[in-house]
């Protein structure tokens, strides 16, 4: 079976740093896309990016591009998320999600609830 | 970047009747190879959201075939032919041509 299993909620402080993490199973890590998505309180989706497992290549949207750092590990099919300084305006519902090339994300994590704030 | 619309947004069911969501992107969908890169999303309350429909018209594996999607170039529609009560949440199209790849706003679809 397919899974993506993601990290716990956070709660942290503004300007500190935060990686979340979503640990890919029961498929070939190294042969889909994986897209991180924001949902903020009461909002739609926002797509943050992509990361290719297999060679780390990643596509940032320009919305997201300077405050967030997509990384994998291969040894641990697992996927992260950091972020260096976090602001309040980064409290969310964040997904990761992936998808074999066409774009459609055919199987997503539970989400991790990330709070910022003082 | 492509901007993504729908109408309604707020669609009030009753469960067996049939329901519709449109959706229309700022730029054509549709690539040189034939396919329009358009999914469509629905989010169930608490939930994540799945995958119904890809490319405009596929059916995801495991998606009953009440669901339908038809449409090409900018313009899309989303049909139910008969709403169930499982049905009920926000439904989203996404453009998946060209990033950074984006959402419509989501039509919120619960029973009447």
């Amino acid at each position: 079976e397919v899974q993506l299993v993601q990290s716990g909620a956070e709660v942290k402080k503004p300007g500190e740093s935060l990686k979340i993490s979503c640990k890919g199973s029961g498929y070939t890590f190294t042969s889909y896309w994986i897209a991180w998505v924001r949902q903020m309180p009461g909002q739609g989706p926002e797509w943050m990016g992509v990361i290719w497992p297999a060679d780390s290549d990643t596509r940032y949207s320009p919305s997201f591009e300077g405050r967030v750092t997509f990384s994998v590990d291969k040894s641990v099919t697992t996927a992260y998320l950091h972020w260096t300084r976090l602001q309040p305006s980064d409290s969310a519902m964040y997904f990761c999600a992936m998808s074999s090339g066409s774009g459609s994300y055919t199987n997503w994590g539970q989400g991790t609830l990330v709070t910022v704030s003082s | 970047d492509i901007v993504m619309t729908q109408s309604p947004l707020s669609l009030p069911v009753t469960p067996g009747e049939p329901a519709s969501i449109s959706c229309r992107s700022s730029q054509s969908l549709l690539h040189s190879n034939g396919h329009n890169y358009l999914d469509w999303y629905l989010q169930k309350p608490g939930q994540s959201p799945q995958l119904l429909i890809y490319l405009g018209s596929k059916r995801a594996s495991g998606v009953p075939d009440r669901f339908s999607g038809s449409g090409s170039g900018t313009d899309f529609t989303l049909k139910i032919s008969r709403v169930e009560a499982e049905d009920v949440g926000v439904y989203y199209c996404m453009e998946a041509l060209q990033g950074p790849f984006s959402f419509g706003p989501g039509t919120k679809v619960d029973i009447k």
